[in-house]
């Protein structure tokens, strides 16, 4: 059974940094892009970020470029959102999600989850 | 960026009876490889979204096939021919062709 475990929940004040962690179950890890997606509270979905398989790109949303970083560690099945810099804005529940085997398009997401949530906060 | 634009943003609908949800982007979402990216998800209460429906109209496993997909280039449709209570939540479609991937607003289902 796919499951992606989430921790790194937090209160952190403006300016400050917290790292999220995702890791995996179920699946073999290193063969899947992954991908962060965020929802401030009552709001829809943004994609935030995303890190390949090949290659190890990594792509941001312009929102949080500059100031987030994701990463991967093949070994540990362990994906992270190193976020500095955070901003009132960036209050949200942060889901992972894992790349799907359906289609290849971009970041479309057959599991994700369950959330974990930011509140930057003063 | 692709803007995804949905409506209606709420919708009530009555046991047994069928809903439309309609999506448009800003550009068209079909890739030199033939296919086309959108996606719609279905976020229930409480719950991460879960995928429904990849490449306008091929359902994932497990999904009902009372749900269906639609639609060409920059227009397209998720329809559910007869709603169940257990549909209830926000729908989202999603462009997968271009970073970054933008989602719709959400169009929320309630059950009359």
């Amino acid at each position: 059974e796919v499951q992606l475990l989430q921790s790194g929940e937090g209160l952190v004040q403006p300016g400050g940094s917290l790292r999220l962690s995702c890791t995996a179950s179920g699946f073999t890890f290193s063969n899947y892009d992954m991908t962060w997606v965020r929802q401030a509270p009552g709001k829809g979905l943004e994609w935030v970020s995303g890190i390949t398989v090949i290659g190890g790109n990594t792509y941001y949303a312009d929102s949080v470029k500059g100031r987030f970083t994701i990463s991967r560690d093949n070994s540990k099945n362990t994906l992270y959102l190193h976020m500095n810099s955070l901003r009132a804005e960036d209050t949200a529940l942060y889901y992972c999600a894992k790349r799907s085997t359906y289609s290849t398009g971009w970041f479309n997401s057959d599991y994700w989850g369950r959330g974990t949530l930011v509140t930057v906060s003063s | 960026d692709i803007v995804m634009t949905q409506t209606p943003l709420s919708l009530s609908v009555t046991p047994g009876q069928p809903a439309s949800i309609s999506c448009k982007s800003s550009q068209s979402l079909l890739y030199s490889d033939g296919k086309t990216y959108i996606f719609w998800y279905l976020q229930k209460p409480g719950q991460p979204p879960q995928l429904l429906i990849y490449e306008v109209s091929n359902r994932i496993s497990g999904v009902p096939d009372r749900f269906g997909g639609s639609g060409s280039g920059t227009d397209f449709t998720l329809q559910i021919s007869r709603v169940e209570a257990e549909d209830v939540g926000i729908y989202y479609c999603m462009q997968g062709l271009k970073l970054p991937i933008t989602f719709g607003q959400g169009t929320r289902l309630e059950i009359k």
